[in-house]
């Protein structure tokens, strides 16, 4: 079936460590990905985006890489803060007719202070 | 402006019984659409709305149902709850039809026994 990721892997790192998130696709057409930070008993929250005529994004703290040879994007979190703390998903855009975003199963990560 | 709100925000029912979430989306977005969350299989797509139709549907029997009003509120229904139902059900708004940057409400977590 469709799937974007795998395992629900977590991520221990102490405060003002950076971080790498990585994430497998899985639609080599897929053309617009993104990632998004869930918090306990909260939505997922949208964090930041890349098309796939880029190969890089900068946003405040944040860096996503994409690298569409081996399907695979990485979310960077600089100066990590406890306040990060939760679980992160990548999601891809399938370029279908009616565009839907297909979700990973998330990486958790857990910020010591 | 205010967020996607979800409600209710948390139900308990039981099995054979059905259920109806509500969804109101962020002021001026027409697109609605749902997933199912759970521990096993993470967040999985139920249906996209916009101004009013279905314009693509997840792969979940057909007792999980939705629609759209004419003010872009959205509702789910399910019918003959089984155990396996109990799950976060995410509502989630953009502004285009595109599905892009979907902002995500707190969900409603539905428990069957």
């Amino acid at each position: 079936g469709e799937s974007v990721g795998l395992h629900l892997p977590t991520l221990s790192v102490q405060e003002g460590d950076n971080s790498i998130i990585n994430c497998a696709y899985s639609n080599s057409a897929s053309d617009y990905f993104i990632w998004y930070k869930q918090e306990s008993g909260k939505g997922p929250q949208f964090i930041i985006d890349i098309r796939s005529n880029m190969d890089k994004r900068q946003g405040q703290r944040v860096t996503v890489l994409l690298n569409k040879t081996v399907k695979h994007l990485s979310l960077q979190i600089a100066a990590t803060q406890p306040g990060d703390s939760a679980v992160y998903f990548c999601a891809e855009i399938f370029p279908t007719g009616f565009q839907k975003l297909v979700f990973g199963t998330g990486t958790r990560l857990l910020v010591s202070p | 402006k205010a967020g996607v709100t979800q409600t209710p925000r948390y139900l308990i029912k039981t099995r054979g019984q059905q259920v109806t979430l509500s969804c109101s989306p962020i002021s001026g977005h027409r697109s609605v659409s749902w997933y199912q969350q759970t521990p096993g299989q993470g967040l999985q797509f139920l249906f996209e709305y916009f101004s009013e139709t279905q314009r693509n549907k997840g792969n979940f029997p057909g007792r999980f149902s939705g629609r759209q009003f004419s003010n872009s509120r959205s509702e789910m229904n399910v019918s003959t709850l089984e155990l396996g139902d109990s799950a976060l059900y995410l509502c989630a708004s953009s502004l285009s039809a595109s599905n892009e940057k979907l902002f995500f409400g707190s969900g409603t977590q539905l428990s069957v026994l």
